[in-house]
Parts: structure tokens; C-alpha cells; sequence
């Protein structure tokens, strides 16, 4: 079957820096999304990755490793307003998006 | 408006009633998709719409019924619903393109609630 693992929830403190991590098995592979989901609104789209490597982007970067499955988001210099859900989601071969539950990120001061 | 819109925010209806979920995205896409989000859980796709055709039905219920009437319109239509079909209706939209690799765009979603 198809599975995206991301951790639950994380604490953190204001103007540290976060990785969110998500692992995956999916069949095929074309591309790697984030999204930031705030409680009670829309999920908005932070990245996407399909090449190994880190895309930086601001205070958020995002790494892939397709070998390894693996990838995760870095928060540099968390704000108050970081506080969120994070989603990881694939595009596996049928260009279908597999879903992880989403990280819960709680930034403490 | 701008992006995606979708009406009501919130609803609560009993397990006779009839109700209808909206979703308008102004941003020329030709695809449009409803997820149910619950709690702690991924986000399950249940219907998806190319250039209006409906393209997947990931085994929802009948109670569950789209209607895309146009590229930027998207309706749920609900009826005789269970208490486990409360959650958070998202609606999303995305410019379908050949390869495939699209964003997906969302609606702050409709929160229902079945009593």
C-alpha cells in the first residue's frame, strides 16, 4: 500500500529552527509536496520537490532524497505565526496525491 | 474574490436533512476536487473534475453527490448523512496540465457537523 509517515506534532521556541520530517512509500514517484495549514483555514501550498536536493525559499527550505524516500521541511527563525499543520504529500506514478495526516507545530516563546 | 471561495463556513444538519456544499475558484483552473479532512487523519480525496468531467470517485458513499456545472463551480450535494460524516470539506482546484505536476489551491473548507 501507499503510506506517508510525518510525526504527529512538534514543539518549538520562537526564533529557533524547526525539521519536519516525512518518509514515504508510494508506487511511482513525481514530485513531493508542502503545505501549511493553519487551524480553521485552507492548506496553502509552501513547495514542491522532485530533483534531490534542498530548495530554499525564505525562512523555509525543503530537502528530497527519492533514494531514501525522505524529506523534510526546515524552519529557520520560527515566528509565532508558524504555528500550524505542515502536510507532506506525493504524487505517485497515476499523478494521484498520497496524503500524510500532517504535523502539528506548536511554537512556544 | 480571489482564489477559492466555498460557502457555508459552517453547518450542522440532522441525518434527514438536504443540504448542498458550494465551491467558486476564480483562478481559471479546469480541475476541481472535494477532500473530507477529519481529525489526525490524511486528507481523503473524494471526488475529482476535469474540464467539468468527473474523472475519480474514490468509493464515497451515495449520500455524496458532486455536481460541476462549470469549470468554476463545484457543489456537494448531502443527504440522509451519518454522524461519522462530520469533518472539514475542503474544496480545491489546479490547472491540469499535460505532465501532470500541478498545485493544488484550496478553499478554507466547510466545517459540518451530523447530529
Amino acid at each position: 500500500g501507499q503510506n506517508i509517515d510525518q510525526p504527529t506534532e512538534m514543539t518549538a521556541t520562537e526564533g529557533a529552527i524547526v525539521q519536519i520530517n516525512c518518509t514515504y512509500q508510494t508506487s511511482g514517484f513525481n514530485g513531493l509536496f508542502w503545505y501549511q495549514q493553519h487551524a480553521g483555514e485552507a492548506p496553502t501550498f509552501l513547495s514542491y520537490n522532485v530533483l534531490d536536493g534542498l530548495e530554499e525559499k525564505g525562512r523555509f527550505s525543503s530537502f528530497l532524497s527519492r533514494s531514501k524516500g525522505y524529506s523534510y521541511l526546515l524552519l529557520k527563525e520560527l515566528q509565532m505565526k508558524d504555528s500550524a499543520s505542515y502536510l507532506c504529500a506525493v504524487l505517485d506514478s497515476n499523478y494521484q496525491l498520497i496524503w500524510g495526516a500532517g504535523t502539528k507545530l506548536i511554537i512556544k516563546p | 474574490e480571489t482564489g477559492v471561495t466555498q460557502t457555508p463556513r459552517h453547518l450542522v444538519m440532522g441525518m434527514t436533512n438536504k443540504k448542498s456544499l458550494k465551491c467558486e475558484q476564480h483562478l481559471g483552473h479546469n480541475a476541481m476536487y472535494w477532500y473530507k479532512q477529519s481529525a489526525k487523519k490524511p486528507l481523503e480525496l473524494m471526488f475529482v473534475y476535469n474540464f467539468k468531467e468527473q474523472t475519480e470517485n474514490n468509493s464515497v458513499p451515495s449520500r455524496f453527490s458532486p455536481e460541476c456545472p462549470n469549470s468554476s463551480h463545484l457543489f456537494l450535494h448531502l443527504h440522509t448523512l451519518q454522524p461519522e460524516d462530520s469533518a472539514l470539506y475542503l474544496c480545491a482546484s489546479s490547472q491540469a496540465e499535460s505532465w501532470g505536476r500541478e498545485t493544488q489551491y484550496f478553499g478554507p473548507g466547510t466545517r459540518l457537523l451530523v447530529l
